[in-house]
């Protein structure tokens, strides 16, 4: 596709349920990441991939968070146990390879609206 | 760590109006600086960037100045229109640190007929 995708757009969930999300990257992409954006506030940092290895994954608030890029392209981002506070909008970002000076702008996704009831 | 602080909202100006919404980062290296716009329903687009000191981004009539002796990175533009009714997002990376961005909070910029 033309930019990135995410899918569900929406997931409705209960109380210590597990729920995936995945991210589809603009192809050719090599790095991935994934944020966190709480209603009112500025995107969160969790994750990022280069290739298939999480390079970073600082920002996971805890061990119920985990993501997985197996092939390189596609990313799931994997919530154990969901809580209310869990609940937020979940974007995924692309870009081209890391590279050494200036920047290397990231492409996002629409987003996955989590609410966690 | 790095980080970025803007301008609290929301703001609401009349059309036409004078835009100024202040930014300043925090960041031990040399990092890019960026300004995200997120129209209502919509997701995150990049309105401008700026990679060096002294560097201008510009876009739709948005404009902004890398300023690395005041750490800021503010955007403006002359004249607004109703359709410029969004959330703005200033926000940093640095490929020192994995180019992760580090967003603000966000300004909701209403602009009324």
């Amino acid at each position: 596709g033309a930019g990135v995708s995410q899918t569900p757009s929406n997931k409705v969930t209960e109380k210590g349920k597990y729920v995936e999300l995945r991210c589809d990257p603009i192809s050719g992409h090599t790095a991935l990441y994934w944020y966190r954006q709480s209603l009112g506030q500025g995107p969160e940092f969790l994750i990022y991939f280069q290739g298939t290895g999480a390079a970073d994954d600082s920002g996971l608030p805890n061990d119920r968070f985990f993501a997985v890029r197996p092939e390189g392209s596609v990313s799931t981002l994997k919530i154990q146990r969901t809580e209310r506070g869990d609940s937020a909008v979940y974007l995924c970002a692309s870009s081209l390879e890391i590279g050494t000076s200036g920047s290397n702008e990231q492409f996002f996704g629409p987003g996955t609206r989590l609410t966690v009831l | 760590g790095n980080s970025v602080t803007q301008m609290e909202g929301p703001v609401t100006l009349s059309e036409e109006a004078f835009l100024t919404i202040n930014c300043t980062y925090t960041a031990t290296g040399y990092p890019s600086l960026f300004w995200y716009v997120q129209y209502p329903g919509e997701g995150l687009q990049l309105l401008l960037k700026a990679t060096k000191a002294d560097d201008k981004g510009s876009n739709k009539g948005f404009e902004a100045t890398y300023r690395k002796e005041t750490t800021s990175f503010h955007l403006e533009k002359g004249s607004v229109q109703v359709s410029d009714s969004a959330v703005y997002f200033c926000a940093l990376s640095d490929v020192h640190n994995n180019n992760d961005m580090r967003f603000g909070a966000g300004t909701r910029l209403t602009v009324k007929p």
